[in-house]
């Protein structure tokens, strides 16, 4: 089973700020990686599949890089309704699908 | 748009069973496959299940392997998870959840999620 890290568990940014978010995969997992938002009481959304390609309707201060182990997501001068839990999901080699287990990102 | 809506969550007791629904339409049913992730109070997402577009190929986590059961019907698009032998380690919302990629093989990369149904198992 491949194991996601994320850091920080908690991230606190400014409104207007840029938020730098990391996941690690165990093992390889190409860009077959996906980032998911969720906000409290609410189903999770995607943002990013490939590492990089944003979902359908994802503004542009949304974006992803990385591959093999390493992936980034970065949202640029962040708005008040991006204040979330955002996951990352690996989907190289499964069963099992594995997520992270979430950063928080908090208003400072 | 695509909508999946869930039901048949509730409290039951250790031991005993329960079969969620999921009610899918706005996108071609019999065209993509389509999970069940969960999240257990507080915590964060566990994958549960999938089932390809024509059911030939389903697959589990280890932790519900043998006691649930995802099925479809496509004449009625839905989705369905049988849970057997339930546990209080079950309690989660369920989540039924649209792969991304059309045809024979999910890609693991979900695009749509439904608002979940609540899943209790206490005594």
């Amino acid at each position: 089973e491949i194991v996601m890290t994320q850091s920080p568990a908690t991230l606190s940014v400014s409104p207007g700020g840029r938020a730098t978010l990391s996941c690690r995969a165990s093992q390889s997992v190409s860009s077959d990686l996906a980032w998911y938002q969720q906000k409290p009481g609410q189903a999770p959304r995607l943002l990013i599949y490939g590492a990089s390609t944003r979902a359908t309707g994802i503004p542009a201060r949304f974006s992803g890089s990385g591959s093999g182990t390493e992936f980034t997501l970065t949202i640029s001068s962040l708005q008040s309704e991006d204040f979330a839990v955002y996951y990352c999901q690996q989907y190289n080699k499964w069963p099992p699908i594995t997520f992270g287990q979430g950063t928080r990102l908090e208003i400072k | 748009q695509v909508q999946l809506v869930e039901s048949g969550g509730g409290v039951v007791q250790p031991g005993r069973s329960l079969r969620l629904s999921c009610a899918a339409s706005g996108f071609t049913f019999f065209s993509y496959g389509l999970h069940w992730v969960r999240q257990a109070p507080g915590k964060g997402l566990e994958w549960v299940a999938v089932i390809s577009y024509d059911e030939t190929n389903k697959y589990y986590a280890d932790s519900v392997m043998g006691r649930f059961t995802i099925s479809r019907d496509t004449s009625k698009n839905t989705l369905f998870l049988q849970m057997n032998s339930l546990r209080a380690e079950d309690t989660a919302v369920y989540y039924c959840a649209k792969d991304s990629m059309a045809g024979p093989n999910p890609r693991g990369a979900v695009d749509y999620w439904g608002q979940g149904t609540l899943v209790t198992v206490s005594s």
